[in-house]
Order: structure tokens, then sequence, then C-alpha cells
């Protein structure tokens, strides 16, 4: 069966520095993944996405991703933080017909200025 | 852009109603999806809708319902609220792709209080 794992479950840094957010998968197939974030009341926004081809992919907002098949890895990575990025952020995995989301556990993002 | 819109943001029920959860979407997607998102745990499936009048169980169905009587519109019911049903609950809708590489498009969630 699919899953994800997110190990950290908060993460706090400071405004301007750099950031990276881990993410692992189980998939047996070709994974289709994604980034979501999720800011306090508010429904999920997709960040990135990958689906094959160029393993590093950018996204909105300023974000890349690395997919990493040895590693069964997609981490997601910021160069510079500001306060707004503050949320939380969902790693997912497409999986079967229909493309049923298998989500993380999700990250929280703390920016201290 | 794509618009999921869920009827309430907030809800308050009592233990024993039958209670209704509205989605509508704008884009014409086959696919709808209601997630249920709890602390610690992520988002996990309860039913999804491949087409009209179609439905397919998720990974924790049990105290649920759907309906799906037009393409633009998914209800999620509770038969008889139970106060382990209070959560945020999210809809979702995506185009139908057989190569599941589009992404889901959520709403932006209704936070239901079962007392």
């Amino acid at each position: 069966a699919q899953s994800v794992t997110q190990p950290d479950i908060h993460i706090t840094v400071s405004e301007g520095a750099s950031l990276e957010l881990r993410c692992n998968y189980s998939y047996g197939a070709t994974p289709y993944l994604f980034w979501y974030v999720q800011s306090p009341g508010q429904g999920l926004q997709l960040l990135l996405k990958y689906f094959s081809g160029d393993t590093l992919v950018q996204g909105i907002k300023g974000f890349e991703a690395e997919f990493k098949r040895s590693q069964s890895s997609f981490n997601l990575r910021k160069p510079s933080v500001h306060w707004s990025d503050a949320a939380e952020y969902f790693c997912a995995v497409g999986a079967g017909y229909g493309n049923k989301l298998v989500f993380g556990a999700g990250t929280i993002l703390r920016v201290k200025s | 852009d794509v618009k999921v819109t869920q009827s309430s943001r907030y809800l308050v029920k009592r233990t024993g109603e039958k209670v209704f959860l509205e989605c509508v979407q704008d884009m014409d997607h086959e696919n709808m999806f209601w997630y249920r998102q709890d602390p610690g745990l992520g988002l996990r499936l309860i039913y999804f809708s491949y087409d009209v009048k179609m439905k397919e169980k998720g990974d924790i169905p049990e105290g649920y319902s759907v309906s799906r009587e037009k393409k633009e519109r998914f209800s999620l019911i509770l038969e008889s609220a139970s106060t382990n049903q209070t959560s945020m609950y999210l809809c979702a809708s995506r185009v139908r792709d057989r190569f599941s590489n589009q992404p889901q498009h959520f709403g932006d969630g209704t936070r239901l209080s079962i007392l």
C-alpha cells in the first residue's frame, strides 16, 4: 500500500534562512508526487507536482522540490523563507485510478523574525 | 482558476443528528473527493466519486455516505453524527485523468463540531 512519511512534525526557521522539508514515500510504481500548503483556516493550495522527466521541479512562491528515486524522497526547499511562508505543508502521492491522494501527516513551519 | 466551494466554514451539530456537508465545483470536473483532516494524521480519504451517481469508498467510510446527483455537486452525509466525527472536512475535485498526473483542487474546508 502507498504511504507517505513526513518525519518532522514542526520546524522553526529564521526569516531569510533556507528551508528543507522532508518527504519519503512508498509506492510500487512510478510515483506522482505533490506538495500542498495550508494556511490557517484555509484549504490546500498546490505548490508543485512531479510526474516524470526533470527531477528538480519548480513551484509557486519560490519553492522547489527534488525527486530522488533511490532514496524514495521528494524534499521541498526554499532558499530564503519569508514570514508569510508560515503554514502547514503536506506531501502526497497520487495512487491508482482517479488519483486518490495519500497524504503525509504534515509539517508545521514556524518562521521567527 | 478552479473554484471549489464548501457551503459552510463552521458547523455545530448535536450527537445523533443527520448532517449534510455540501461541495460545489465550477470546472466540470469528473472526479470529486471528501477528506477528513485531523492533527497528526494528515488528510484521510472518506469517499470519492468519479462520475454522476458513481462513488467509491476511501480509507475511512464508516459512519459516512455520499451523494452525487449532479456533476458539480458532491455531498457528504453523516447519518447519525457522533462526537468522534468532530473534524475538519475538505472537498476536492479534479479532471478525469487515467494517468493520475493532474492535481486535486481543494475547497477551504468545513470545521464541524459535534456536541
